[in-house]
């Protein structure tokens, strides 16, 4: 699996969207972008994932480059209960089932 | 439904001491993982399972045993603690191919 490179901490206003990079330069052409968050020392939580095209859920956008080198995580409104860290995770669409996480980015929404 | 479900949640071991972590998941997913996490760090994971009766190692499995009996559950085993696996266990399950994880609560584990 493709390994992802994020940066370490960011801040956002509260209200302001907050946009979340996220480098993976090796991925292939079957691996999907996965995006989940941890919020305090909760288990992670699922956001979106794509392999391509854009997609949007209720939670966040994900923007994935043309060339899929890279991707923006993008919360429209933070609020304070944004504050977590998120991972990156790139991962095969077949085959056995792993999730590589890295250190992730710390988002900070502030007051 | 339930979801996944960890027990214990906090559990202190001696050294040399051997526990099982607890996992179940209520939504016939047939995919099931450990990861530990340690302080300031991402997950790592330790063991994972395809299906009952299948298991494979992760990238941290020295010192865990796992097997799968059922599809429900997927129980971590340490046969004998050491300090260095002081740390919150999370255990995830998942079903097709290209769906998403379902993490437990965590286990927060300490060896003294």
């Amino acid at each position: 699996d493709a390994k992802t490179t994020q940066p370490t901490s960011m801040d956002c206003a509260e209200g302001r969207a907050a946009n979340l990079p996220c480098n993976h330069s090796t991925i292939s052409g079957n691996e999907y972008v996965y995006w989940y968050r941890q919020i305090h020392s909760q288990g992670p939580q699922y956001i979106i994932h794509g392999l391509k095209n854009n997609e949007t859920n209720e939670m966040a956008s994900l923007i994935i480059t043309e060339d899929r080198k890279s991707s923006t995580l993008i919360l429209p409104h933070a609020t304070l209960r944004d504050t977590a860290v998120y991972y990156c995770i790139v991962r095969k669409v077949s085959g056995t089932y792993k999730y590589i996480f890295g250190t992730g980015t710390r988002l900070k929404v502030l007051a | 439904n339930a979801g996944v479900t960890q027990t214990p949640k906090f559990q202190v071991l001696k050294t040399g001491q051997s526990m099982t972590l607890q996992c179940a998941q209520d939504m016939n997913h047939e995919y099931m993982s450990w990861y530990r996490q340690d302080p300031g760090m991402g997950l790592r994971l330790i063991h994972y399972s395809v299906g009952a009766g299948i298991t494979d190692q992760g990238e941290v499995p020295n010192g865990y045993n796992v097997s799968r009996s059922t599809t429900e559950d997927f129980p971590l085993r340490l046969l004998s603690a050491a300090p260095s696996q002081t740390s919150v266990y999370f255990c995830a399950s998942r079903g097709t191919m290209n769906t998403e994880a379902f993490f437990g609560q965590g286990t927060r584990l300490t060896v003294v």
